[in-house]
């Protein structure tokens, strides 16, 4: 069974960069899209973007000025940073798997909590 | 304001069938497939349907999706208790390049 768990800071400063890791294990990270997505508190589900495992990424054009998603194979790592955050980041981050396929998400981390504040 | 519209709350009775609409357009659910997930209070979403109708391994059948135009609908019969739960629709947007969802439809079980 596939797993997936995010990791990073719970508290960041407005303007500086949100830096989130999920790491994934129980399978491949070939032939699949690598995704961020994000829930406001008391919100709906905002897609962020994806990485293939070849690299080639997607982003929201809303956030894609200050997204970037990267990978890590060896390490079954996929990476988050966003820039420039303000108070309107203050979100659930959850990273998923979209298969190559299909446009859906199997697969969710339980999420972590990001909270914007000075 | 979401691209794709849900009513923002149904309810029904134990044992009782209910459907969850989700509302787009020809850029989206008009030429795309649509998702559906469930998300328990405090949990991370859970896929129920993929491709308008498919189940994943392990979602019981009572869980069903459809699609007819540029409308999906999500039904669920023999509704228990621990289907309480937000439910959203997602798809891929042509004109946005974006995976959108909807707002979501909180589901209570009376």
């Amino acid at each position: 069974q596939v797993q997936l768990q995010e990791s990073g800071p719970g508290l960041v400063k407005p303007s500086e960069t949100l830096s989130l890791t999920c790491t994934v294990s129980g399978g491949s990270m070939r032939s699949y899209y690598w995704s961020w997505i994000r829930q406001a508190p008391g919100k709906g589900l905002e897609w962020i973007g994806y990485i293939y495992y070849s690299g080639s990424t997607n982003y929201n054009p809303s956030l894609k000025s200050r997204v970037t998603i990267s990978l890590d194979t060896s390490k079954n790592q996929f990476s988050l940073k966003l820039s420039s955050v303000t108070a309107a980041d203050t979100a659930v981050y959850h990273c998923a798997r979209r298969p190559r396929d299909g446009d859906y998400f199997d697969f969710w981390g339980q999420g972590t909590l990001v909270i914007v504040s000075s | 304001q979401s691209v794709l519209t849900q009513p923002p709350s149904v309810s029904a009775a134990p044992g009782q069938k209910v459907t969850i609409s989700c509302s787009g357009s020809s850029s989206n659910i008009g030429n795309n497939y649509i998702s559906w997930y469930q998300q328990l209070p405090g949990t991370a979403p859970k896929l129920l349907i993929y491709d308008n109708n498919k189940r994943p391994s392990g979602i019981p059948d009572r869980f069903s999706g459809s699609k007819s135009g540029t409308s999906a609908t999500l039904g669920i019969t023999g509704l228990q208790t621990g289907d309480e739960a937000d439910y959203y629709c997602g798809t891929w947007d042509s004109s946005l390049s974006a995976m959108i969802f909807g707002g979501g439809t909180k589901l209570t079980v009376l």
